[in-house]
């Protein structure tokens, strides 16, 4: 299956600052890229759909604005939390789609913002 | 919604047992997947059942599949501690989308 990287692992942050979290597929080149949430001891929320050379599609109530998605190559989509505040603490998780229709997951990093 | 939902969502069993975990969804689908996740860890895929399937295996895993009730089930069975985790299942419908149940935490005592 694909090998999926995600980086870094854990971020603390202030209130207020950017955040970027990338998400690699190394052995797998991947048109599309998905970014979920997951709150602690909760489901996966899936945030958005990254779409390689195009725009991203974010799933009902996931503010865009917020959340920047950026797929500028087949390997590589970043997760941009911007103006970070406590709420949007989270544990993040990109995948990429493997060519049986399973997904395969990066480890997730864990987002602290103060 | 179109999220999936786990029963139960824990279950704690000794070493050796087996163990089933079902999970409900509410849409029509094109395939189920159940993936284990630990603690603080990424997912990782474990089976793929699709629409016209109703029972697959693979090593200790089995799944079932009845579309009629919208109804899934996986059983591990002679269970290990290592088998303590998460699991989730997960509809793919349409598209590239995949919505993920409320997960049941298992633990296995050794």
């Amino acid at each position: 299956g694909a090998v999926v990287s995600q980086h870094p692992s854990r971020v603390i942050c202030k209130s207020g600052t950017s955040v970027k979290i990338e998400c690699r597929s190394l052995d797998f080149q991947a048109t599309t890229m998905f970014w979920y949430r997951q709150f602690p001891k909760q489901s996966l929320m899936l945030m958005a759909t990254s779409n390689e050379g195009s725009k991203a599609t974010y799933e009902q109530g996931v503010e865009k604005d917020k959340f920047l998605i950026n797929h500028a190559s087949l390997t590589l989509s970043t997760l941009t939390v911007t103006s970070a505040h406590p709420e949007d603490s989270s544990f993040y998780i990109c995948s990429v789609r493997g060519a049986s229709g399973e997904l395969f997951f990066g480890e997730g990093s864990r987002l602290t913002v103060l | 919604s179109q999220q999936g939902e786990e029963d139960p969502q824990a279950l704690s069993i000794q070493e050796g047992e087996n163990a089933t975990m079902n999970c409900s969804y509410k849409t029509s689908i094109n395939n189920l997947q159940w993936y284990r996740q630990n603690s603080g860890r990424g997912l990782v895929h474990l089976i793929l059942i699709r629409s016209n399937e109703r029972e697959k295996h693979s090593g200790r895993l089995r799944v079932t599949l009845d579309t009629s009730k919208k109804s899934s089930s996986l059983l591990i069975t002679a269970s290990r501690a290592a088998d303590t985790a998460s699991y989730f299942c997960a509809t793919g419908w349409t598209g590239n989308q995949f919505y993920f149940g409320t997960g049941t935490s298992l633990t296995v005592i050794p």
